[in-house]
């Protein structure tokens, strides 16, 4: 499996549901970062977690990170139409400055 | 503040025929990328500059492909002559000196070779 891959690689929710997206990487890293990218626009950076902390927030958003599985999670609380996008996860080896993405987790929310 | 942008959107080009995009990074900001998403794939690595400085170009699929920053402003990535296979979205990113910064991504370009 390749750096950067997130499961399920694609998720249909209603409305007011929350959505889980799961993320796992190969190498050690200093940071692990989570974008958005709605059709046919550019990538949207949504939270950071660096890689001595366990979870972070930000509005409705909580992020996950367990080094010891090389794994983050990212859950959308109480969704919303407009939160329809693609979500990556990305990562750089410890000391390189280069991300490396999964294939994304297309997200559709059902109004 | 201005973000990262990239120039045009959108290229429709023949097969072999030659395109550059341009991308110029936040003010200030002395690390620049490029990265590209093909077909529907993960996006990937193609270079990264330091100023105007190459300082990663490991990614770069072949000699079709020159990045270039002079003064260390903005860059262009130039493909010549494009092939079929060169189809995608190629984002420019930017941000500040040291490895642990968040890098800002711009629109991308998205390039069609027909």
């Amino acid at each position: 499996s390749q750096q950067g891959e997130e499961d399920p690689q694609a998720l249909s929710i209603q409305e007011g549901e929350n959505a889980t997206m799961n993320c796992s990487y190969k190498t050690s890293i200093n940071n692990l970062q989570w974008y958005r990218q709605n059709s046919g626009r550019g990538l949207v950076h949504l939270i950071l977690i660096r890689s001595n902390e366990r979870e972070k927030h930000s509005g409705r958003l909580r992020v996950t990170l367990d080094t010891s599985k090389k794994s983050s999670s990212l859950l959308i609380t109480a969704s919303r139409a407009a939160d329809t996008a693609s979500y990556f996860c990305a990562t750089a080896s410890t000391g390189t400055y280069k991300y490396i993405f999964g294939t994304g987790t297309r997200l559709k929310v059902l109004a | 503040e201005a973000g990262v942008t990239q120039f045009p959107s959108h290229s429709v080009i023949e097969k072999g025929q030659t395109v550059t995009l341009r991308c110029d990074p936040i003010s200030g900001h002395d690390n620049l990328y490029w990265y590209r998403r093909v077909m529907g794939k993960e996006i990937k690595f193609l270079l990264h500059f330091v100023k105007e400085s190459k300082q990663d170009e490991s990614g770069m699929p072949n000699n079709r492909f020159l990045a270039e920053r002079t003064g260390g402003t903005y860059s262009t990535l130039k493909v010549q002559p494009a092939e079929l296979e060169d189809s995608g979205v190629y984002f420019c990113a930017s941000s500040q000196a040291g490895s642990k910064n968040i890098q800002y991504f711009g629109a991308g370009t998205r390039l069609s070779v027909l």
